[in-house]
């Protein structure tokens, strides 16, 4: 596609559910990243794939949290056990690879609502 | 880690005003990218400027490495620029971006 995608736009849980967020990055980027958006913590770093490989996991808060991709293409971030402390939008981006040297680009988010 | 910080946060300009945003960082980094964030929430994309200047259409950046800072100049405002500014560096080998609070931009007709 033209840019990055992400589904759902919207979702709300009830907590304790387990919920799973997808992102399609723009086609031929090799590098992928998860970020959340929160009132109180600004944009923060989630994690980082080179391909299917993770190899920065260190922004996921807790072990509730993991994320894969497939195909060097699409990602999912689970969430087990949702709290209510997760309610924020997830954000993905995307770059032609290490991002020292390449822009990322930003998909337009999950927004998720614990309840 | 390494600190973002932009300034001002709240910004009111009226149609036609001309803005500088601010953002300092305390550490080298690898890169800086300038972000607008509109009402629906979507990050857009705006400069991507490890140093010297850049220009498109209003817009105009400058990021100074050695004095670990950038600024973004809006000329002219219009009520669509309207939003949230934020600046987010690159350090490290992993790419991973360390943004700023952000500055919100009101401009009113």
């Amino acid at each position: 596609g033209a840019g990055v995608s992400q589904s759902p736009s919207n979702k709300v849980t009830e907590k304790g559910k387990d919920v799973e967020l997808r992102c399609d990055p723009i086609s031929g980027h090799t590098a992928l990243y998860w970020y959340r958006q929160s009132l109180g913590q600004g944009l923060e770093f989630l994690i980082y794939f080179q391909g299917n490989s993770a190899p920065d996991k260190s922004g996921l808060p807790s072990d509730r949290f993991s994320a894969e991709r497939t195909g060097g293409s699409v990602s999912t971030l689970t969430i087990q056990r949702t709290q209510q402390e997760d309610s924020a939008v997830y954000l993905c981006a995307s770059s032609l690879g290490l991002a020292d040297l390449y822009e990322q680009y930003f998909g337009p988010g999950t927004r998720l609502t614990v309840t | 880690g390494i600190q973002v910080e932009q300034s001002p946060p709240d910004l009111i300009l009226q149609e036609g005003a001309n803005s500088t945003l601010r953002c300092n960082f305390s550490d080298s980094v690898n890169n800086l990218q300038w972000f607008h964030q509109n009402p629906w929430g979507q990050l857009i994309n705006l400069f991507y400027i490890p140093s010297g200047t850049k220009q498109n259409g209003r817009l105009s950046a400058t990021t100074v490495a050695t004095e670990r800072y950038s600024l973004l100049y809006i000329s002219s405002s219009q009520t669509t620029d309207s939003g949230v500014y934020f600046c987010a560096v690159i350090s490290g080998n992993t790419g991973k971006l360390i943004f700023g609070q952000g500055t919100t931009l009101q401009v009113k007709p």
